[in-house]
């Protein structure tokens, strides 16, 4: 069965101490990987597409990465705005237009 | 960039009441699609739309429905609201078949 898990599900960050959330995926044919951000009640924020194995984008403090069964979003010397939901979510060659997307870590960072 | 601007950021609903939920692009994406977001559940899809007069079921449409009569704007219908439809609603826009989707801030429904 084809799913995106997300690990952990929570973390507590101190600011400055850098870490990485983790997104597992099982599905065939991937077209693209995506990460995102949710602040409470609002809609996501587009941060990066992946599409290929060993690809790797950057912005400000994060850094995400691709292999053929997992992505890393890893996030350097946090600051306290970047606490949020940060969520991925996976697109397959036989799932059309849809997307599937994992649960979210929720990220806390303290001052 | 991309501004999707949905309606109304809340709603309280009786059940049983018709209940339209409005989503506006502005960077003339052909694709568009309602999420709902539940605790636990994450993000799933209830219809997208392709073009004009276009529109295909996602994963859940049951008691859901459509309409995009303009590229611009694409609208959630609730035919009769029941209380397991209290959520978060999340209108979405793409440009193409691999890029992002575009997010708006979303609409809270809640059903009494």
């Amino acid at each position: 069965e084809d799913q995106v898990t997300q690990s952990p599900e929570a973390l507590r960050l101190q600011e400055g101490e850098s870490s990485s959330l983790n997104c597992s995926y099982t599905v065939s044919g991937l077209r693209g990987l995506f990460w995102y951000r949710q602040d409470p009640g609002k809609g996501p924020e587009f941060l990066f597409t992946l599409y290929s194995a060993g690809e790797e984008k950057e912005k400000e403090r994060l850094k995400a990465t691709l292999t053929k069964k997992e992505s890393f979003l890893h996030i350097t010397a946090p600051k306290p705005e970047d606490s949020a939901t940060y969520l991925c979510a996976v697109q397959a060659a036989n799932y059309g237009q849809n997307f599937v997307f994992g649960p979210g870590t929720r990220l806390s960072v303290l001052p | 960039d991309v501004k999707v601007t949905q309606s109304s950021r809340y709603l309280v609903k009786r059940t049983g009441e018709k209940v339209f939920l409005e989503c506006v692009q502005d960077m003339d994406h052909e694709n568009m699609f309602w999420y709902r977001q539940d605790p636990g559940l994450g993000l799933r899809l209830i219809y997208f739309s392709y073009d004009v007069k276009m529109k295909e079921k996602g994963d859940i449409p049951e008691g859901y429905s459509v309409s995009r009569e303009k590229k611009e704007r694409f609208s959630l219908i609730l035919e009769s609201a029941s209380t397991n439809q209290t959520s978060m609603y999340l209108c979405a826009t793409r440009q193409g078949s691999n890029s992002p989707l575009h997010f708006g801030n979303g609409t809270r429904l809640t059903v009494t």
